[in-house]
């Protein structure tokens, strides 16, 4: 089944205390990306990545990172998290041209910072 | 760079009547339009899209939009909706054949109501 999983899907952390939530594909997409949504602002793109080793900041990149070692995980990565990181955060990944640019998403991690 | 805007943020509906929410998209070349929903505690799911051809396109359970390129807009619709399409309804668009990012609007909540 195509699917883009996330972990954790619920996430309860404290101020400054790094923390990962990864990402997995296994549809083979070139394209890969993370959004946070909030309320009355939508999804904001975060961050993406055209491909293995290519990344770009999105919209809202401030206090996030991350890698594309392999073609199926994308992880997100929060340094030091601060309260207004609290969000929920989906991941998202397409293929490229030939009509295939549906972007398919993974079920959302909540995170909450104290 | 492309922005959209959904200028219904609440409607509310009684089961039976018809639906239309607006989304206008601002960027002067092609674009991929696309129409996501999302039911209380899931992600997203693709309602519809549009890459090129017949301006009214038809999507799951009823819904269809039709892009109107003069007014660029790409209007959500459905003739008779019922209490379990009650969900956010987010417009998208992106360039057309490129990686370049989705830019989704701030949503649409819909209730519908018995």
């Amino acid at each position: 089944e195509a699917q883009v999983t996330q972990n954790p899907r619920y996430l309860i952390t404290v101020t400054g205390k790094k923390l990962t939530v990864t990402c997995s594909q296994n549809m083979n997409h070139e394209y890969m990306s993370w959004y946070r949504q909030d309320p009355g602002l939508g999804l904001r793109q975060i961050y993406y990545s055209m491909n293995v080793e290519v990344t770009d900041k999105g919209d809202v990149p401030e206090g996030y990172k991350v890698s594309r070692k392999e073609k199926r995980n994308f992880p997100l990565i929060l340094e030091s998290p601060s309260p207004n990181q609290t969000s929920l955060y989906f991941c998202a990944s397409r293929a490229f041209g030939g009509g295939q640019e549906t972007q398919y998403f993974g079920p959302g991690t909540r995170l909450l910072v104290l | 760079a492309q922005s959209v805007s959904q200028h219904n943020h609440h409607v509310i509906l009684s089961e039976a009547a018809s639906l239309e929410l607006g989304c206008n998209y601002s960027y002067g070349g092609t674009v991929n339009l696309f129409w996501y929903v999302q039911y209380p505690g899931q992600h997203l799911q693709l309602l519809l899209k549009y890459f090129s051809g017949d301006p009214l396109v038809k999507g799951i359970k009823g819904f269809e939009a039709e892009f109107i390129k003069s007014k660029f807009s790409f209007n959500l619709r459905k003739p008779s909706v019922q209490w379990s399409d009650t969900a956010e309804y987010f417009c998208a668009v992106n360039v057309a054949g490129g990686y370049q990012k989705v830019t989704f609007g701030t949503g649409t909540k819909l209730q519908v109501i018995p």
